[in-house]
């Protein structure tokens, strides 16, 4: 039972434009979210976050928009770039628990 | 500079062999971490630590074990490495705060088994 969707493996983007990654969850107990960026043969490395509270943040390129009544969040990179070219994870977590559920990642890949 | 770091970039191992896979990280974390990701089915936990001799299953523990006998190691141990236990296996650490769990990972460890 996956609690963390991520229902688009891939996702293709010409450089300039913007990146829209979705992800939804079914666990009402998360209250924090957070997206990683990993390249090949890279350990992820963490990209932007949302407590429960706000319904967005933003961070230079990059914004999160957390929708609670549909369980649903976004990530957009605007404007998308090459080198923004990895695969994205959607994580989240509950404020009792240390560990994150990961959702299964989206490949992104920005065109010149 | 922030690190976690992982014994080996790349092992191949035959079936059966016990295999044993290291991190260590110079944070002072109190928690950490071991998954592996698979190709479609993203990052899944196999066993976490949040204590020095403490362990706790993931979602996926059979056919591994850990131990963490110092705060900065955790050791992934596969008992009899199964052809099934290939993957790319990620050692993470974040601190003790409960919620606000940004992890950090190494750099992985790409495991074949043959």
């Amino acid at each position: 039972d996956q609690q963390v969707k991520q229902n688009s493996p891939s996702l293709s983007v010409q450089e300039g434009r913007i990146s829209i990654l979705n992800c939804d969850y079914t666990n009402s107990m998360f209250d924090y979210f957070l997206w990683y960026k990993k390249y090949p043969a890279e350990g992820p490395t963490f990209l932007i976050s949302i407590s429960s509270i706000k319904d967005k943040n933003e961070d230079g390129r990059f914004t999160v928009f957390l929708n609670k009544s549909a369980k649903h969040l976004s990530l957009h990179i605007v404007p998308s770039q090459p080198g923004d070219s990895a695969v994205y994870f959607c994580a989240a977590s509950g404020s009792s628990a240390r560990q994150l559920t990961f959702g299964s990642g989206t490949q992104l890949t920005v065109l010149p | 500079d922030v690190k976690v770091t992982q014994s080996s970039r790349y092992l191949v191992k035959r079936t059966g062999e016990k295999v044993f896979l290291e991190c260590v990280q110079d944070m002072d974390h109190e928690n950490m971490f071991w998954y592996r990701q698979d190709p479609g089915l993203g990052l899944r936990l196999i066993y976490f630590s949040y204590d020095v001799k403490m362990k706790e299953k993931g979602d996926i523990p059979e056919g591994y074990s850990v131990s963490r006998e110092k705060k900065e190691r955790f050791s992934l141990i596969l008992e009899s490495a199964s052809t099934n236990q290939t993957s790319m296996y990620l050692c993470a650490s974040s601190s003790r705060g409960l919620g606000n769990n940004e992890q950090f990972f190494g750099p992985g460890t790409r495991l074949t088994v043959l």
